[in-house]
């Protein structure tokens, strides 16, 4: 079975600065894909960035990049320019691919504040 | 179209009332899911279709029944919920492909408060 942890269940950052949000996880898969989503306060689910475990070439997109470690199972998300929009929970997420319909494994998540 | 949409967006309903929640995408993915989530926490899944079969049921209690029509549409039917049943109901889709898109697009969800 696969884990994920957010060992850092709340975090606030002045705007404009840059803010790092850490997740690991355990499995003992080779093949995988691990996701950021945000969930703002009006609780829709929004995907920021994700990463395949093939891929050696860190994801970024915009403002956001990730740092993964695949030998340390670490994936943790960097908010450059942080801005009043990024206030929200973020969950890193795991999955793997099954012909069942390749579910979603959610870490607990960080509330992220981001101060004026 | 590039979104899921889900109706209605807020839900009260009584213990012994009969209500269905509706997921709708036009993206032509083949796997849905409905997830649970409750205020700070993270989605938690309750079903999965695939090619609108039914894959994956994580012991949903039987007060919860979900439909797929076809490959567009998700239902999710409540009936004798428990005040603890009120939560987020979440859907989501994904293409059923082995391609870079592999991630799941979430709808904005139904709130359901059960009295």
């Amino acid at each position: 079975a696969q884990t994920v942890t957010q060992s850092q269940p709340e975090m606030s950052v002045q705007e404009a600065e840059t803010v790092t949000l850490s997740c690991t996880y355990d499995t003992s898969e080779n093949n995988y894909y691990l996701f950021w989503y945000k969930q703002p306060p009006s609780r829709q689910m929004i995907l920021v960035i994700r990463q395949e475990a093939y891929k050696q070439q860190n994801a970024t997109e915009n403002r956001f990049s990730v740092n993964f470690q695949k030998a340390a199972k670490s994936f943790s998300l960097k908010i450059s320019d942080s801005q009043l929009g990024d206030t929200a929970m973020y969950f890193c997420a795991f999955m793997i691919e099954e012909t069942s319909g390749s579910r979603l494994t959610f870490g607990e998540g960080t509330q992220l504040t981001v101060n004026p | 179209d590039t979104e899921v949409t889900q109706t209605p967006k807020h839900l009260v309903m009584g213990m012994t009332n009969k209500k269905s929640l509706k997921c709708e995408q036009h993206m032509g993915h083949r796997a849905m899911y409905w997830y649970k989530q409750k205020a700070k926490k993270p989605p938690e899944l309750m079903f999965v279709y695939s090619y609108e079969k039914l894959s994956i049921n994580e012991s949903v209690p039987s007060r919860f029944s979900p439909e797929c029509p076809n490959s567009s549409l998700l239902n999710l039917h409540l009936h004798a919920l428990q005040p603890e049943d009120s939560a987020l109901y979440l859907c989501a889709s994904r293409p059923y492909s082995v391609s870079s898109y592999n991630e799941q697009f979430f709808g904005p969800g139904t709130r359901l408060t059960v009295l």
